[in-house]
């Protein structure tokens, strides 16, 4: 595997479902990024993690709750979600929050989500 | 914060024509601006950046221009193709300490055969 994975590609839950998004980069990269697009709407920065710790934390509703054990694996546990919730789920990393092009986001294909 | 604007929202172009995105962003102290291009079922993936300290940056058919004064910037892509039918997004951020980077709302480009 290379670049940044995400699994599930697609899910669909009703609203008192749990699951699981989950990320992995295989960049050697030191943060890593929960992102929400919707259609018509700039990329939402939800959370982000470097070196394994939460650096920001956007305003999320606390039905979202990310995990990071590791530099390399990102999770974001959903539960009791909203149909407004649904958008495609974007996980990224890169080499440091340092600014500049340390920022360069390595995007993974992302998980499609649906909430019914 | 940064806020960055972006513009057209989509924009469709014969093959061969070229194509402009314009970006404005808000933070002077912006200083890094990179361009993302999103294929359907992909992620962003970035295509070419430009810093501050360069009014000008080209590779291949894809050009980003910068006027620092004016805080815009602009992708320009000659001789489009179809492979070039995507959604692209400006950024901006900065360096210094943790600096997110600020996403446009995304111009969707489709280039008709």
């Amino acid at each position: 595997e290379t670049g940044v994975t995400q699994t599930p590609r697609h899910l669909v839950m009703g609203m008192t479902n749990k699951k699981s998004l989950k990320c992995e980069q295989h960049l050697g990269h030191n943060a890593m990024y929960w992102y929400k697009q919707s259609a018509k709407k700039p990329l939402e920065l939800m959370f982000v993690y470097s070196l394994e710790e939460r650096v920001e934390n956007n305003s999320v509703p606390s039905r979202f709750s990310p995990e990071c054990p590791n530099s390399s694996h990102l999770f974001l546990h959903l539960h009791t979600l909203q149909p407004e919730d649904s958008a495609l789920y974007l996980c990224a990393s890169s080499q440091d929050v340092g600014g500049g092009a340390l920022n360069e986001q390595f995007f993974g294909p992302g998980t499609r989500l649906t909430v019914l | 914060g940064e806020n960055v604007e972006q513009h057209p929202s989509t924009l469709s172009v014969q093959e061969g024509d070229s194509a402009v995105i314009k970006c404005t962003y808000s933070d002077s102290a912006s200083n890094y601006f990179p361009w993302y291009k999103q294929e359907l079922g992909k992620g962003p993936q970035l295509i070419i950046d430009i810093r501050s300290n360069v009014g000008e940056k080209k590779d291949q058919r894809i050009a980003v221009t910068l006027n620092k004064t004016a805080k815009h910037f602009s992708l320009h892509i000659t001789e489009t193709q179809p492979e070039d039918s995507a959604v692209y997004f400006c950024a901006a951020s900065h360096s210094g300490g943790y600096q997110k980077v600020t996403f446009g709302i995304g111009t969707k480009l489709q280039v008709i055969p």
